[in-house]
């Protein structure tokens, strides 16, 4: 079975803060994939990114990086200088094989003040 | 722009009247999914078509039905709406298979739905 957990319901930043999302999977499989979705107040998921199993780089585009360690089974997503216009849910995802379902964790909802 | 559209965008049903939910694709993906979200959880997915094949989740309800005249829409049936079933329907879909197949799923802005 797939589980992906997110244990920051929510959190709560000043602009300008830097603010770091954690995500947790669990998995059974060797071959899987990794992926953060925003959801902004208007409901759309927004994709962030995906990672698959066997890429361990962090990545970095634009404000946005992401910690991936396979051996602590974390993929951890990183906000610098956060903006107002990044308030929102933020899910984690895991899926496992092509056409298979998204795992989604809980969600974090982030609320950036100015 | 390629797109997910869904439509409504908001949906008034009333309890036990049939509702139609629709999505359509211009991005010629051959997967397409949909997730119910209720408030504040997570979206569920509900079944999915992979080309013509319709794979149901197990703990889908029989009240909801699909289907996909094309590869460009699929269409959600709710046979008799309860009132557990109002929640945010999303529709996404992914290429799958073969060559550039890359499994990220970009979703709709998913349809609210509302039973009175």
């Amino acid at each position: 079975a797939q589980k992906v957990t997110q244990a920051q319901t929510e959190i709560s930043v000043v602009e300008k803060e830097d603010v770091t999302l954690d995500c947790v999977y669990e998995t059974r499989d060797t071959t899987y994939y990794l992926f953060w979705y925003k959801q902004p107040p208007s409901g759309e998921l927004v994709f962030l990114i995906r990672r698959n199993s066997f890429d361990e780089q962090n990545e970095i585009s634009g404000r946005y990086s992401w910690n991936f360690q396979k051996s602590t089974s974390s993929f951890n997503f990183t906000i610098t200088a956060s903006q107002v216009v990044d308030s929102a849910v933020y899910f984690c995802a895991l899926c496992k094989t092509s056409g298979s379902r998204l795992t989604f964790g809980e969600g974090t909802q982030l609320t950036v003040n100015p | 722009d390629a797109m997910v559209i869904q439509n409504p965008r908001y949906q008034v049903t009333q309890f036990g009247k049939p509702v139609t939910l629709s999505c359509s694709q211009t991005l010629n993906h051959n997967v397409m999914y949909w997730y119910q979200q209720k408030s504040s959880q997570a979206p569920k997915l509900l079944f999915h078509y992979y080309d013509k094949d319709f794979n149901n989740e197990a703990d889908t309800p029989d009240n909801f039905q699909s289907r996909r005249p094309n590869t460009s829409f699929c269409f959600l049936d709710i046979r008799s709406p309860g009132l557990g079933d109002a929640a945010m329907y999303l529709c996404a879909t992914s290429r799958e298979g073969g060559p550039g197949s890359y499994n990220e799923q970009f979703f709709g802005p998913g349809t609210r739905l509302t039973v009175l």
